[in-house]
């Protein structure tokens, strides 16, 4: 089952920084959490994952919690072609992904 | 960066029949290849584990005899949807690792299959 939390849905206004948080409170200290975010009819896009540091890549930031019970991917400068539902999902085993139900991030004009 | 090709995008076949779907790692060996099944409006529901040259692992209430999965070489793994039902039109999408620390996973584009 999945184990991580998240708001169902959000919205941000384009140009602006969009924050999705996660709560993934049974975390072991050598699982992963990773990010993806899926467009309709598509198959699951990565964006970033971490274990302890916060990460930055091209396509966003993952800013993790010191007790690594939560974390926030922040995509900085958000567009129309970030709609899309975001999974945040916590490395089960160090061997597998199982999805929650994610958010789905609505940007605005 | 890692691609993994999933075929065909889309299918439509005849109650009763079989279907294959096969999911490829283009320039990595996937030791590890999962499948997920995805109805409309829900999120992505883990189906099974593969490893390469071993039984797939089932996640529980999923058939095995129904869904087939075989992971024969390092970079492909199938799926059949064996005796189709309407039941099983769905979104199938299959994802790889390399099975090393850190690497991640990648998924491919999934399979529409609708039954008919």
């Amino acid at each position: 089952d999945a184990k991580t939390t998240q708001p169902p849905s959000m919205d941000c206004a384009e140009g602006r920084a969009a924050n999705l948080p996660c709560n993934h409170s049974t975390i072991s200290g050598n699982e992963y959490v990773y990010w993806y975010r899926q467009i309709h009819s598509q198959g699951p896009q990565y964006i970033i994952h971490g274990l302890k540091n916060n990460e930055t890549n091209e396509m966003a930031s993952l800013i993790i919690t010191e007790d690594r019970k939560s974390s926030t991917l922040i995509l900085p400068h958000a567009t129309l072609r970030d709609t899309a539902v975001y999974y945040c999902i916590e490395e089960q085993g160090a061997q597998k992904l199982v999805f929650g139900q994610g958010t789905r991030l609505t940007i605005n004009p | 960066g890692a691609v993994v090709s999933q075929h065909p995008s889309w299918v439509i076949c005849k109650s009763g029949t079989s279907v294959k779907i096969e999911c490829r790692s283009l320039d990595f060996q996937a030791t590890t290849m999962f499948w997920y099944r995805q109805f409309p409006k829900q999120s992505l529901m883990l189906m099974a584990t593969s490893n390469e040259g071993s039984k797939a692992t089932y996640e529980q209430g999923v058939e095995k005899d129904k869904f087939l999965i075989n992971h024969a070489s390092l970079t492909l793994s199938t799926l059949t949807v064996t005796s189709a039902h309407p039941e099983d039109s769905s979104f199938y999408i299959c994802s790889a690792t390399p099975g090393l620390s850190n690497y991640g996973y990648t998924f491919g584009s999934g399979t529409r299959l609708t039954v008919v």
